[in-house]
């Protein structure tokens, strides 16, 4: 198993230019989510998604949009990329809530420069 | 306001030398505390998952303790190794929704 894969690794971006961060699980789990990580602070959530065909806002959602078409992909699209979108993106998944003791599993991160 | 505070910022210890990293919370109605590792440049992997009634859980060389009295967790680490020099972020999953609050982090940093 794969696990949770990202692509691509590092991209920089001009203001005003638009994006899609892939996301992938190959363990069919129902929860996926996208964060983001700035320096020297916690993990935000941007968006998360309870199955295919649903997904909801987290605390930071503003400036992106999401998908969830299939079980396995949950891309993340920048439309109009603004310097304070500069940061390390992290997808997850896991099977079920976070509510329950479920475990969340981080893909390797996209590291986003908006210039 | 739900907050999950860590201290300290940033440790650097010996090898060999045990650890202890310090997590508290605000977060409320709660539902599970979690500890991940995350080494530089990569993804938070998780070490612990502790519900309400459970005191204290290890895995391997990481045992991790809660008090959900005083709303406190720690995370020990037993002799340590160069491989765990990494930031340990604690996590605390709220509600029925299972929001998910994280702390900042503590960067652990370990010399031979």
């Amino acid at each position: 198993n794969a696990g949770v894969t990202q692509t691509p690794k590092f991209r920089i971006l001009k203001i005003g230019q638009s994006m899609t961060l892939q996301c992938t699980q190959d363990m069919n789990h129902n929860y996926m989510y996208w964060y983001r990580q700035d320096p020297g602070m916690g993990l935000k959530l941007i968006y998360y998604s309870v199955g295919a065909g649903i997904t909801d806002k987290g605390e930071v959602p503003n400036g992106y949009n999401v998908s969830r078409s299939t079980t396995e992909d949950f891309p993340l699209r920048l439309e109009l990329a603004a310097p304070s979108q500069t940061s390390v993106y992290f997808c997850a998944s896991s099977y079920s809530s976070t509510s329950g003791s479920y475990e969340q599993y981080f893909g390797p991160g996209t590291r986003l420069t908006v210039t | 306001k739900n907050q999950v505070e860590q201290s300290p910022q940033s440790l650097i210890i010996l090898e060999g030398k045990n650890c202890t990293l310090q997590c508290n919370y605000t977060v409320s109605p709660f539902s599970n505390l979690r500890w991940y590792k995350q080494d530089t440049g990569r993804g938070p992997v998780s070490l612990t998952i502790m519900t309400f009634s459970e005191n204290t859980k290890s895995n391997g060389r990481y045992t991790a303790t809660l008090d959900a009295d005083t709303k406190q967790s720690s995370l020990h680490i037993t002799a340590s190794q160069l491989s765990d020099s990494a930031s340990y972020i604690c996590v605390v999953s709220e509600g029925s929704q299972g929001n998910l609050i994280f702390g900042k982090g503590t960067k652990l940093s370990v010399k031979p």
